[in-house]
């Protein structure tokens, strides 16, 4: 079965900096997609970004960017010029091919500082 | 557009009840997944519907029972009701595929007493 895992239960970050959340993953499959999720306190889930694995090129969306290391079977998240509002629970997921198997992390608790 | 809306927010049930949540998807949206979330296990994935037919399915007992209608909108029902259900209810909504970006709701509150 395929497991994600999110190894920092919780993390800050100076408002204006950089910071990376880490996910790794296990699974026998080849193709497959890759996702972090935002969930703000007492707001919606929102998607921030996907990679799908056939891609060797990394996912960008704006000041997000991910770090997909197929091999080793790695998918970290940065997050440029940290903002108030970037404060959020974030969740890595994997989802099979076609659609099977979705699989969340425990997620990673961020706080931004002023 | 309108966005996920779910219906209801907040809901207390006591064991052995059952219990039946709804979720409209954004207009034009076919596929409605359905996804529990609680401090000890997580988020979980339940299932996800597409055209009224059961497209795809997590490890959840058979308590756990979904369908969609010609309308796309969904319902979720749990029967037999454990304090372990207690957990809020995600439902989210995308164009077609499977891994199309999903757009989730606010979630239904579930309280079992």
């Amino acid at each position: 079965a395929q497991t994600v895992t999110q190894s920092q239960p919780e993390m800050s970050v100076q408002e204006a900096e950089t910071v990376t959340l880490s996910c790794t993953y296990d699974t026998s499959e080849s193709d497959y997609y890759l996702f972090w999720y935002k969930q703000p306190p007492s707001r919606q889930m929102i998607l921030v970004i996907r990679q799908e694995a056939y891609k060797q090129q990394n996912a960008t969306e704006n000041r997000f960017s991910v770090n997909f290391q197929k091999a080793a079977k790695s998918f970290s998240l940065k997050i440029s010029d940290s903002q108030l509002g970037d404060a959020a629970m974030y969740f890595c997921a994997y989802r099979g091919n076609y659609g099977q198997n979705f699989v969340f992390g425990p997620g990673t608790r961020l706080s931004v500082l002023p | 557009k309108a966005g996920v809306t779910q219906t209801p927010r907040y809901l207390i049930k006591t064991r052995g009840q059952q219990v039946t949540l709804s979720c409209s998807p954004i207009s034009g949206h076919r596929s409605v997944s359905w996804y529990q979330q609680t401090p000890g296990q997580g988020l979980q994935f339940l299932f996800e519907y597409f055209s009224e037919t059961q497209r795809n399915k997590g490890n959840f007992p058979g308590r756990f029972s979904g369908r969609q209608f010609s309308n796309s909108r969904s319902e979720m029902n749990v029967s037999t009701l454990e304090l372990g259900d207690s957990a809020l209810y995600l439902c989210a909504s995308s164009s077609s595929g499977p891994t199309d970006t999903q757009y989730f709701g606010p979630g239904t509150r579930l309280t079992v007493l």
